[in-house]
């Protein structure tokens, strides 16, 4: 199937990190993304990995693709308040991002 | 700056009506999708258009209408056959960018009364 899956909630405590997991579908080369969206907004990308890459790391974010498994997660060092939104992960498949639910990322203090 | 205006922010429809949320777009963009955002349901697309004066059905349209007669414009048209029309709509837009990601813009939220 062009299912991406991902778990649904995520609870951390400010200063920890946050690990939010991804299993995509298309063995093929690909882009993958991470957006994040808050409460009203639109979605923001993050950062995006190709798949020939195995780590890609910005600032307070790392994201690891494990080809193998198709796995894909990001990384939130030092978690903020501020970092409490929804979490989607995509796969492009030719011309089509293929999303997944999101992860609801609640930070607490 | 480039970007994504959706408009209005908060829109109210009453049963039988058809509505229109406009989104219009500086970006220079080619393609142009619009997705329904329900609690729970991420994101499901509606239509997407690839060309001016050219759209495609996504995975929802029932119940939805759509235009592309400019290439910084495609209104969508919720018309009185979807039935539960309530929902978050977002529009997004895809370039020939190194990483054919999508950019959105702040969404409309579509509330029937």
């Amino acid at each position: 199937g062009e299912d991406v899956e991902q778990s649904l909630f995520l609870s951390v405590r400010e200063g920890d990190s946050s690990v939010i997991n991804c299993t995509y579908t298309d063995s093929s080369s690909t882009y993958l993304y991470w957006y994040k969206q808050e409460p009203g907004a639109g979605l923001q990308l993050l950062t995006y990995i190709f798949s020939n890459m195995d780590m890609k790391q910005d600032q307070r974010l790392t994201v690891l693709l494990n080809k193998k498994d198709k796995h894909l997660s990001l990384r939130i060092a030092d978690t903020q308040t501020g970092d409490s939104a929804i979490y989607f992960c995509a796969e492009r498949q030719g011309r089509k991002l293929i999303w997944g639910l999101g992860t609801s990322l609640a930070v607490n203090p | 700056d480039g970007g994504i205006t959706q408009s209005p922010k908060y829109l109210f429809r009453k049963e039988g009506q058809n509505v229109t949320l406009s989104c219009e777009q500086n970006l220079n963009h080619d393609a142009m999708y619009w997705y329904r955002q329900d609690p729970g349901q991420g994101l499901r697309l509606i239509y997407y258009s690839q060309i001016v004066n050219d759209f495609q059905k996504g995975d929802i349209a029932e119940g939805y209408s759509v235009s592309r007669e400019k290439k910084e414009s495609f209104p969508l048209t919720v018309t009185s056959a979807q039935k539960n029309p309530t929902a978050f709509y977002l529009c997004a837009t895809s370039g020939t960018g190194i990483f054919y990601g999508y950019t959105f813009g702040s969404g409309t939220r579509l509330t029937v009364v």
